[in-house]
């Protein structure tokens, strides 16, 4: 298994609503990303999961909660959110976070609505 | 901090011809890594390319290969004999220790093919 799996792959949702959004991988890999992609620009690096030790972006709001059940296993919890965090999330993987010269290989992403 | 810069927001190429997308950094490190990444309409990142910023020698992968002029700071992609398949957007991404191993991607080239 070579992929990164993500569901839900579309999720709409109500300012008032709380969801979660899964990542999984079977590759082994010790490290995990969320990333957050407007239209029509780079992702953006919300946290990173690296042997199962959290390290975040400040400048993500608490709205966005990540966990991580297990090395396989990547959730991101979502509560009170705003229209403007409708995006296409990301999630993504690699053996580790050390090497420079290693790819991540990511998921085809949840497109998030907010209404 | 590091800058990574794609000032062709758009290009278009005819299918089996030859196309460069630019991509320029800043940076005062001396070792780190360039990436080109691919994300076609089904919206995974796809690894196409990466350079090592010590190896003089341009990277190459099938139909793809790069211009990498470290003193220039540049590194383009050049895709030749252009498929229906390529079509996609490609964000140029720098990554080195001094940045925590992450990514800086630039802001994107979409690229369309024309039959």
């Amino acid at each position: 298994d070579t992929e990164v799996t993500q569901t839900p792959k579309h999720l709409v949702m109500g300012m008032t609503n709380k969801k979660s959004l899964k990542c999984e991988q079977h590759m082994g890999h010790r490290a995990m990303y969320w990333y957050k992609q407007k239209a029509k620009k780079p992702p953006e690096l919300m946290f990173v999961y690296s042997y199962e030790k959290l390290s975040i972006n400040e400048s993500v709001p608490s709205r966005f909660s990540p966990e991580c059940p297990n090395s396989s296993l990547l959730n991101l919890h979502l509560h009170a959110l705003q229209p403007e965090d409708s995006a296409l999330y990301l999630c993504a993987s690699s053996q580790s976070q050390g090497f420079l010269r290693e790819s991540y290989t990511f998921g085809s992403g949840t497109r998030l609505t907010v209404v | 901090a590091q800058t990574v810069t794609q000032s062709q927001p758009e290009m278009s190429v005819q299918e089996a011809e030859t196309v460069t997308l630019s991509c320029t950094y800043d940076t005062s490190e001396s070792d780190y890594y360039l990436f080109w990444y691919k994300q076609p309409p089904s919206r995974q990142m796809i690894l196409v390319i990466r350079q090592e910023a010590y190896k003089q020698q341009n990277a190459t992968e099938n139909r793809f290969s790069v211009n990498f002029q470290k003193a220039a700071k540049s590194f383009s992609l050049k895709i030749s004999d252009s498929q229906l398949g390529d079509a996609a957007m490609y964000f140029c991404a720098y990554r080195s220790a001094n940045t925590g191993n992450q990514f800086y991607f630039g802001t994107g080239t979409s690229l369309t093919v024309i039959p």
